[in-house]
């Protein structure tokens, strides 16, 4: 079954390096999302992206956030500055149209990011 | 008005018991309510989700209830089995909208 792959599975950095997180979506999905869960608490949504552009953004996805797709195939978070509060593991996910009953997110298994 | 309350936030079922997990929400504009299971080191994975035209959805032994009236909906999962410990998530969007939004999330812990 094909499924959505993050790399690194752990990166480490200092504060207020850049820090660039991977993914590679299922290949014929149109729809590409980040999520992330701080330690011990819920998922919550970041962003979502369609047809090369933003389509919805959550209050966390600040200035500091940017998304591309450089590629056919990889789809990049990307956090200019990081912060302490930006520990978290950040999941991927992709869907083939816009999420919903039709339409079930796939995630991948999340690169844990530790900010020092 | 966008939250989904799930509870409890952990869970011990004897095998072979009947494992329940509690969400409500307050956005009537939610038409969509699935739930995610995820393992230590891995993604949340769908498990089973219900459209608010139904009251009730089963999947082999896991079973969502809905009530409407109340913003409430359950997981039920029967006849629980230590493979089945792991954190569930309830969620919610609205049709068409991009984002899921996730409840606390429920431990749940099968004894052998």
């Amino acid at each position: 079954e094909p499924e959505v792959t993050q790399t690194p599975s752990h990166q480490v950095t200092q504060m207020g390096q850049e820090v660039i997180l991977r993914c590679v979506p299922i290949s014929n999905h149109l729809y590409f999302y980040w999520y992330r869960q701080i330690l011990g608490q819920k998922v919550e949504f970041l962003v979502s992206f369609y047809n090369n552009e933003i389509s919805e953004k959550s209050e966390i996805f600040d200035d500091q956030f940017s998304v591309e797709r450089p590629d056919g195939s990889n789809f990049t978070l990307k956090i200019r500055s990081t912060k302490l509060e930006d520990s978290a593991m950040y999941f991927c996910a992709s869907s083939p149209i816009s999420g919903g009953a039709n339409s079930p997110l796939h995630f991948g298994n999340g690169t844990r990011l530790t900010v020092t | 008005q966008q939250q989904v309350k799930q509870s409890p936030q952990s869970l011990i079922v004897q095998k072979g018991g009947i494992s329940i997990i509690n969400c409500a929400y307050e956005n009537t504009a939610f038409d969509y309510f699935p739930w995610y299971q995820q393992f230590p080191g891995k993604g949340p994975a769908l498990l089973i989700a219900i459209r608010p035209d139904v009251s009730e959805k089963k999947e082999g032994r896991f079973t969502i209830s809905f009530n409407k009236s109340a913003k409430q909906f359950s997981l039920h999962i029967m006849d629980s089995q230590p493979g089945d410990s792991a954190t569930y998530f309830c969620a919610a969007s609205i049709q068409g909208a991009q984002k899921l939004v996730f409840g606390q999330g429920t431990r749940l812990t099968i004894n052998p």
